[in-house]
């Protein structure tokens, strides 16, 4: 039973616009979320992080939305660039402990 | 720096075969995690470590034996393989419990 959901295997947009992924989860205790960036052959890299007392987190070009009532959290890219193409993974976790449940990810492709 | 470094990058092995997976980290982070991804998976957790000389089980044990003897190793083993445990491995560190985790580059394994 999958605890976190990145519904969207792909995803695909041009050079400049808006990227948005997509998380789902379903463990209502779930309070700190996570995004992390995986390239091949390499290990994920940590992106942006949100507590549950916000509904916003900003680090420059990318922003993460959480909607409590809806169980569902998104990744915002703007704008998007080629560099960007990977896979992303979100995670969640009951407090900040060390046992984050992972999604199976997403993969984003920028076309230049 | 060279941060999470994983060992060795590949490797093939039959049925039963034992083999030890080797992580080691320059950041002097007390937390360590082993984690496998399979496909169409998120990371799943199979042991962990809250400083040197401890271990703990995550999500996925079994199969699997972990040492922590100094803080900048930690070691995964797999004393008789089976081709369940062909996956990609992946090392991480932690500087706090419950911060952002960094990642090794992997080991793709495949037991035949």
């Amino acid at each position: 039973d999958q605890q976190v959901k990145q519904n969207s295997p792909s995803l695909s947009v041009q050079e400049g616009r808006i990227s948005i992924l997509n998380c789902d989860y379903t463990n209502s205790m779930f309070d700190y979320f996570l995004w992390y960036k995986k390239y091949p052959a390499e290990g994920p890299t940590f992106l942006i992080s949100i507590s549950s007392i916000k509904d916003k987190n900003e680090d420059g070009r990318f922003t993460v939305f959480l909607n409590k009532s809806a169980k569902h959290l998104s990744l915002h890219i703007v704008p998007s660039q080629p560099g960007d193409s990977a896979v992303y993974f979100c995670a969640a976790s009951v407090g900040r402990t060390y046992k984050y449940i992972f999604g199976t990810g997403t993969r984003l492709k920028v076309l230049a | 720096n060279a941060g999470v470094t994983q060992t060795p990058k590949f490797r093939v092995l039959k049925t039963g075969q034992s083999m030890t997976l080797l992580c080691a980290q320059d950041m002097n982070h007390e937390y360590m995690y082993w984690y496998r991804q399979d496909p169409g998976m998120g990371l799943r957790l199979i042991h962990y470590s809250v400083g040197e000389g401890t271990t703990a089980k995550g999500e996925v044990p079994d199969g699997y034996n972990v040492s922590r003897l100094k803080k900048q190793n930690f070691l995964l083993g797999l004393e008789s393989a089976a081709p369940s445990q062909t996956s990609v491995y992946f090392c991480a560190t932690g500087d706090r419990w419950g911060s952002e985790q960094f990642f090794g580059p992997g080991t793709r394994l495949t037991v035949l």
